[in-house]
């Protein structure tokens, strides 16, 4: 399984971008890398995912260089609401158990 | 949310009950996964369920166990309840953009 670390905490002050990086040294051919955010007591919601290079969609961009071996979810203009727990998983698409999660980033945005 | 019911939300029990979590994901998808997030903690792969089988399973003791019903929604039983199983049980739908549920929060006392 490929293990991922990422930083515990990052703070951040609003309308800055953000960049969160997890690396991912052991990651396999087969494996994508994806992000999720989570709020307290509530199940992880998806914001991207990709497999190389770069992917962009209304609320983030994910970075991968070619060696795959870290990636950086960036969130743009930074919002109080964005304070979450946001976690990286890198595995395979079709099962679930050779998925790992990481022990996610804890993002505090200020005012 | 995002198509994945849960219940109960909170649920109460005390050492050596058992538990049954319940999950539904939105019609037409044929896969469960189950995640335990203790407090404070990252998410850990409990099973994986897909077309009522049982397909994967993580690093969690046998009294630890589910099923997954004709109509693809799944229950997750945990016997001989600890302490150490109070957390968040959490089921996805899908696994390539997986969709969570809005969990199930046992509390083991």
């Amino acid at each position: 399984l490929a293990k991922t670390t990422q930083p515990i905490s990052m703070d951040s002050y609003e309308g800055q971008e953000v960049n969160i990086t997890c690396s991912h040294n052991n990651i396999a051919t087969n494996d994508y890398i994806t992000w999720y955010q989570q709020f307290p007591s509530q199940g992880p919601r998806f914001i991207i995912q990709g497999y190389k290079t770069k992917v962009t969609n209304e609320v983030a961009s994910l970075f991968i260089p070619a060696d795959r071996k870290s990636s950086t979810l960036s969130l743009p203009r930074v919002s109080l609401s964005d304070t979450a727990v946001y976690y990286c998983l890198v595995g395979d698409r079709t099962n679930a158990g050779k998925s790992t999660f990481g022990d996610g980033t804890t993002l505090t945005v200020k005012p | 949310e995002a198509g994945v019911t849960q219940s109960p939300t909170h649920l109460i029990k005390t050492r050596g009950q058992q538990a049954t979590l319940r999950c539904s994901p939105i019609s037409g998808h044929t896969s469960v996964y189950w995640y335990q997030q203790a407090l404070g903690l990252g998410l850990q792969f409990l099973l994986w369920y897909d077309e009522g089988e049982e397909r994967n399973r993580g690093n969690f003791p046998p009294r630890f166990s589910g099923r997954q019903f004709p109509n693809y929604s799944s229950e997750l039983n945990v016997n001989a309840l600890e302490l150490e199983d109070s957390a968040l049980y959490l089921c996805a739908r899908s696994l390539g953009e997986q969709f969570f549920g809005p969990g199930t929060r046992l509390t083991v006392l």
